[in-house]
């Protein structure tokens, strides 16, 4: 069964502290790893896309990574307003999208 | 340009009673999907269409929810009865027409239903 799997649920983090999101997948005939940010009450928002292991894509503060097994979110000197829940989603074969639970990340000023 | 347009974005009926969200998607997408997005999980498919045809309707519970699109723009999502089970937040969400951008959505606000 296609499953994706994020940790921790919830980081809280100082601002200027970098860390990492995890999230780990197992998808048959995977078609990419997305990345969302949803803030509350809004719908998630596209960031990155990645099709193949050893892609990285950035912006900003961000750093998205792929592996055979799991992606990152890397997360360089964070802000208060990166604050949100990071959601990442696997693209399975027969097109369907298969999101994981998300990490809330709290950045603290 | 306008993005993905929900509404209503707050309900709140008794169970047993019908409701109906609605949804505009971007001008010139085929793709149209509608997701539930239950407190502190991510959002699941209830439905995809590719113009007016859906294409995976696997998990929408068929014996209470219902899903038109209208000449492949406007879409509708119907749940009579309401359970309270429910109660929960229904995003649209909308992608292009090329091919690999499956994972590319754009999401509306979503309509939050509370169901007492």
């Amino acid at each position: 069964e296609d499953q994706v799997t994020q940790s921790p649920e919830a980081l809280r983090l100082q601002e200027g502290e970098s860390s990492s999101l995890n999230c780990s997948y197992t998808v048959s005939g995977l078609r990419g790893l997305f990345w969302y940010r949803q803030d509350p009450g809004k719908g998630p928002e596209f960031l990155f896309t990645l099709y193949s292991a050893g892609e990285e894509k950035e912006k900003e503060r961000l750093k998205a990574t792929l592996t055979k097994k799991e992606s990152f979110l890397h997360i360089t000197a964070p802000k208060p307003e990166d604050s949100a829940t990071y959601l990442c989603a696997a693209g399975g074969s027969q097109g369907n999208l298969i999101f994981g639970k998300g990490t809330k990340l709290s950045v603290k000023p | 340009e306008a993005g993905v347009v929900q509404s209503p974005r707050y309900k709140i009926i008794e169970k047993k009673q019908p409701v109906a969200f609605w949804c505009n998607p971007i001008s010139g997408h085929n793709t149209l999907y509608w997701y539930r997005q239950n407190l502190g999980q991510g959002p699941e498919l209830l439905i995809r269409y590719e113009n007016e045809e859906a294409v995976d309707d696997s998990q929408l519970p068929k014996d209470r929810f219902s899903a038109e699109r209208l000449k492949g723009v406007d879409s509708t999502l119907k749940i009579q009865p309401a359970e309270l089970g429910d109660s929960a937040v229904y995003l649209c969400a909308s992608g292009g027409s090329r091919r690999g951008d499956t994972g590319e959505l754009f999401f509306g606000e979503g309509s939050r239903l509370t169901v007492l």
